[in-house]
């Protein structure tokens, strides 16, 4: 089956450090690959994807690879934000039917 | 304005109780989708639906049934609510005829927080 697993929360670092958040997956055929972002109080957010091998996804000082050989999809960004602090969410999805997988979360806090 | 919208935000209910949660669009997209979420276990598909007369079951569709009374409209019932339904709950769409950029992308309404008693 089609399944995801991020690294465990909740990640606490402070402003302007290195992040790294681990996603690796478990897919029949070939998937795509998403960072979702959830805000406090609000829904899901596309922050960044990748559907071919090798391809980079990046945005707002996010960026994440698709690693076929590792199924990984790491998320990073060098120098994060109090604003940063939020849920993050790595999902694929496999074929036409568009339904997304979700690993189970990551909670950052950054502090100032 | 929102283009995903859903109510209500939050209810509080009791066991046994019958339970509506609504979810509009207005970005014109033809598959609807609706998720719950637990602390620990991220987003879970309970059914989706990807024109008005195609709805399917999700991962955990035991418990919820849905209706897809318009394009823009997709609702998410609890016949017989019990405790373990208690989640936060979210709608989304897609749009099938997207572009390859937007291909895939889920667009997701704010939620809402249901707890059963």
């Amino acid at each position: 089956g089609n399944s995801v697993t991020q690294m465990e929360g909740p990640v606490t670092l402070s402003e302007e450090a290195f992040l790294t958040i681990n996603c690796t997956y478990t897919a029949t055929g070939y998937p795509s690959l998403f960072w979702y972002v959830q805000y406090p109080g609000e829904g899901l957010q596309l922050l960044l994807k990748a559907t071919k091998a090798d391809d980079k996804g990046s945005n707002k000082g996010f960026e994440a690879t698709y690693r076929k050989e590792t199924t990984s999809f790491h998320l990073e960004k060098g120098s994060v934000q109090v604003s940063d602090s939020a849920v993050y969410f790595c999902a694929l999805s496999v074929g036409g039917a568009q339904k997304l997988v979700f690993g189970q979360g990551t909670r950052l806090t950054i502090n100032p | 304005d929102a283009d995903v919208t859903q109510t209500p935000r939050n209810r509080i209910t009791k066991t046994g109780k019958r339970i509506m949660l609504e979810c509009s669009q207005t970005k014109g997209h033809d598959r609807m989708y609706w998720y719950r979420q637990d602390p620990g276990l991220g987003l879970r598909l309970i059914y989706y639906s990807f024109d008005v007369k195609d709805i399917n079951k999700g991962e955990i569709s035991d418990g919820y049934s849905v209706s897809r009374q318009a394009q823009a409209k997709f609702s998410l019932s609890l016949e017989s609510a019990i405790p373990n339904q208690t989640a936060l709950y979210f709608c989304a769409t897609s749009d099938s005829a997207g572009t390859s950029v937007s291909y895939n992308e889920q667009f997701f309404g704010p939620g809402t927080r249901l707890t059963v008693l």
